[in-house]
């Protein structure tokens, strides 16, 4: 099974306007991390935000929140009022914590495209 | 600078040559990583150091992948002979209490 799913085909949201993008994961570990990351086409991993396991509240990073349903294993991104910059890649991963493996495990990426 | 550096930025190489790709982590991070992104894939785990604990290799593809962190700071991946399917881009993160992991911004491999 794969560890994270992001199964949206191509986004696009008009500017100005929220959009979700959505991720699930699967792990039995109780301790693990959840992030988001932003790739351009310039090809660098931009760090979004991170979502503990065990944080009460979910995380937020300016326009950048993070919809958090434990019980349901999903993690998705919401970004608010969209920006032309925002048209790239975005990846959601997961790190757990079992002994010594504390990889980041990536889903396959949402392409988000910001219309004018 | 205060990022995570990787070099060479770009890498053309003939097909069976070897190739070193560095990264030069954040200044305190103890936990570095290396991953592979072949064009329009995601990220494929490499391998990875946390402190002096013994690196977690099980994402190397083959006995041809090696790397190593010299005093727990800079690392660098070998490629031994080198074979097109390795052209990709190889990036390096750092990470200091796991919560924050930055990314470099890559050496881009393509093996002729």
């Amino acid at each position: 099974a794969q560890k994270i799913t992001q199964t949206q085909p191509g986004m696009f949201v008009q500017e100005k306007e929220a959009v979700t993008l959505d991720c699930t994961y699967d792990t039995s570990d109780q301790s693990y991390g959840l992030f988001w990351y932003k790739q351009p086409s310039s090809g660098e991993m931009i760090f979004l935000i991170y979502q503990g396991s065990y944080d009460e509240q979910n995380a937020t990073e300016g326009r950048y929140s993070l919809n958090f349903q434990k019980a349901r294993k999903s993690a998705n991104l919401v970004i608010s009022a969209s920006q032309l910059g925002d048209s790239a890649m975005y990846f959601c991963a997961m790190r757990e914590s079992t002994g010594a493996n504390s990889k980041l495990t990536f889903g396959k990426g949402i392409t988000l495209s910001v219309r004018p | 600078g205060a990022g995570v550096s990787q070099s060479p930025s770009n890498k053309v190489t003939e097909k069976g040559k070897d190739v070193e790709l560095r990264c030069d982590p954040i200044s305190g991070h103890t936990a570095l990583y290396w991953y592979r992104q072949s064009l329009g894939q995601g990220l494929e785990f490499l391998i990875y150091f946390q402190g002096n604990s013994a690196p977690d290799k099980s994402g190397l593809p083959s006995d041809r992948f090696s790397a190593e962190r010299t005093g727990g700071s800079v690392s660098t991946l070998t490629i031994q002979r080198t074979q097109q399917e390795d052209s990709a881009v190889y990036l390096c993160a750092s990470s200091r209490r796991g919560r924050t992991i930055y990314f470099g911004e890559g050496s881009w491999l393509t093996v002729v």
